[in-house]
């Protein structure tokens, strides 16, 4: 079964300092991978996503997420918080058999706190 | 550019009330999706409609039905509301055979007394 985690519930960082946001998943075959964001009382919104290629994928806002097959993981980073980062951040997963659907698992999220 | 509209925002309902979660995307988008989002929980699928005419079981699909009404449309009812469906809903779009970039909508927030 697929299946993603996100192994911390909060991530506490200075502004200016980069961040990581931890992701592993458990997929048969190759995976296809995204993070979203979701800011409060808002819906989520895509980041970025890994599908082939390249294993350093770049998205919106100068985040960029590093896929890992080896240790099955696709953490999400930035070289440098802002404040305004702050926010929930989702990994997800699609299965290869997930049909001609945009079908996500996602998992459980991690608080991104930025402290000026 | 209103992209996907969910309507009720709120809504309280008794347990054994029923309701519809309204849901409509002006994208063009084939897929339409309902998510459920509890705390730790992250989103849950519930149903999930991949072109008109289809819908789908999702992951968590027990009390709900779905009705896709036409290309925008993607409706979610709850028939006999229970405690454990007080939640916030997310409605989600994508284009067809797109691979997992999701439009969604702000969500709807429902408490089952």
């Amino acid at each position: 079964a697929q299946s993603v985690a996100q192994p911390e519930d909060q991530v506490k960082v200075a502004e200016g300092n980069p961040l990581t946001v931890k992701c592993t998943y458990s997929v048969s075959g190759n995976p296809y991978l995204f993070w979203y964001v979701q800011y409060p009382n808002r819906g989520l919104q895509f980041l970025l996503k890994y599908i082939t290629g390249d294993n350093l994928v770049k998205g919106s806002y100068g985040f960029e997420a590093e896929f890992n097959k080896s240790q099955t993981s696709f953490h999400l980073k930035k070289p440098s918080a802002l404040v305004s980062d702050s926010a929930l951040y989702f990994c997800a997963v699609r299965g290869p058999y997930s049909g001609n659907t945009g079908k996500l698992i996602f998992g459980q999220g991690t608080t991104l706190q930025v402290k000026p | 550019n209103a992209g996907v509209t969910q309507t009720p925002k709120f809504q309280v309902l008794k347990t054994g009330q029923s309701m519809t979660l309204q849901c409509a995307q002006d994208m063009n988008h084939n897929s339409m999706y309902w998510y459920r989002q509890d705390p730790g929980m992250g989103l849950r699928l519930i149903y999930y409609s991949a072109s008109e005419g289809t819908t789908d079981k999702g992951e968590v699909p027990n009390g709900y039905n779905v009705s896709r009404l036409n290309k925008r449309e993607f409706s979610l009812r709850l028939e006999s509301a229970a405690p454990s469906q007080t939640s916030v809903y997310f409605c989600a779009s994508s284009r067809q055979g797109d691979t997992g970039e999701l439009f969604f909508g702000e969500g709807s927030r429902l408490t089952v007394l």
